[in-house]
């Protein structure tokens, strides 16, 4: 599975929305994208995935750019229980046991 | 419905001791996973299972067993356990579909002295 880039940290106001990178270069045709969240230590929640297009459900919108080698997380009104660590998660269409490989993630902030 | 729940969710060893996480899941899910997170760092992948009867090796597996003796009970065992095994342990599982999404327990802490 292609490995992923993100950054460390992020602030963001409560309120506006959260733009969260993710640099996959050496995607593969056949590898999807997910995102997942990790509030302070608890086990790590689902939000959204995708392969090509753009995708948008109750939590978030994933863009995914056209090249596939980037995409970005967006939480369109951050309020502060969105304060979180978000996994970018690079999962090949036939992975062996479904497995997700975690990276460091982005520590979220979400302030007052 | 209970998800995915783990027991114990603490637990302090002395060096050498051994002990067993219960993870039981609800969902009738075919894929299980145990995952281990140390302070600051992401989750790395110790075993898991594809079914009942089934057992794989994650990206690091020393030190741990697994059995998946029913398909909604995943064990994971430290046989001789060391300060290096300190962690928070978390375990999911999934439907098995080629894009189901993880449903994780809300971990197990673990303290080897």
């Amino acid at each position: 599975d292609a490995k992923t880039t993100q950054p460390t940290s992020m602030d963001c106001a409560e309120g506006r929305a959260a733009n969260l990178p993710c640099n996959h270069s050496t995607i593969s045709g056949n590898e999807y994208v997910y995102w997942y969240r990790q509030i302070h230590s608890q086990g790590p929640q689902y939000i959204i995935h995708g392969l090509k297009n753009n995708e948008t459900n109750e939590m978030a919108s994933l863009i995914i750019t056209e090249d596939r080698k980037s995409s970005t997380l967006i939480l369109p009104h951050a309020t502060l229980r969105d304060t979180a660590v978000y996994y970018c998660i690079v999962r090949a269409l036939r992975n062996q046991g479904g497995k997700l490989i975690f990276g460091q993630g982005t520590e979220l902030s979400v302030k007052p | 419905n209970a998800g995915v729940t783990q027991t114990p969710k603490f637990r302090v060893l002395k060096t050498g001791q051994s002990m067993t996480l219960l993870c039981a899941q609800d969902m009738n899910h075919e894929y299980m996973y145990w995952y281990r997170q140390d302070p600051g760092m992401g989750l790395r992948l110790i075993h898991y299972s594809v079914g009942e009867g089934t057992t794989a090796k994650g990206e690091v597996p020393d030190g741990y067993n697994v059995s998946r003796l029913k398909k909604q009970n995943f064990l994971l065992g430290l046989e001789s356990a060391a300060p290096s095994q300190t962690s928070v342990y978390f375990c999911a599982s999934s439907t098995g579909t080629i894009t189901g999404e993880l449903f994780f327990g809300e971990g197990s802490r673990l303290t080897v002295l």
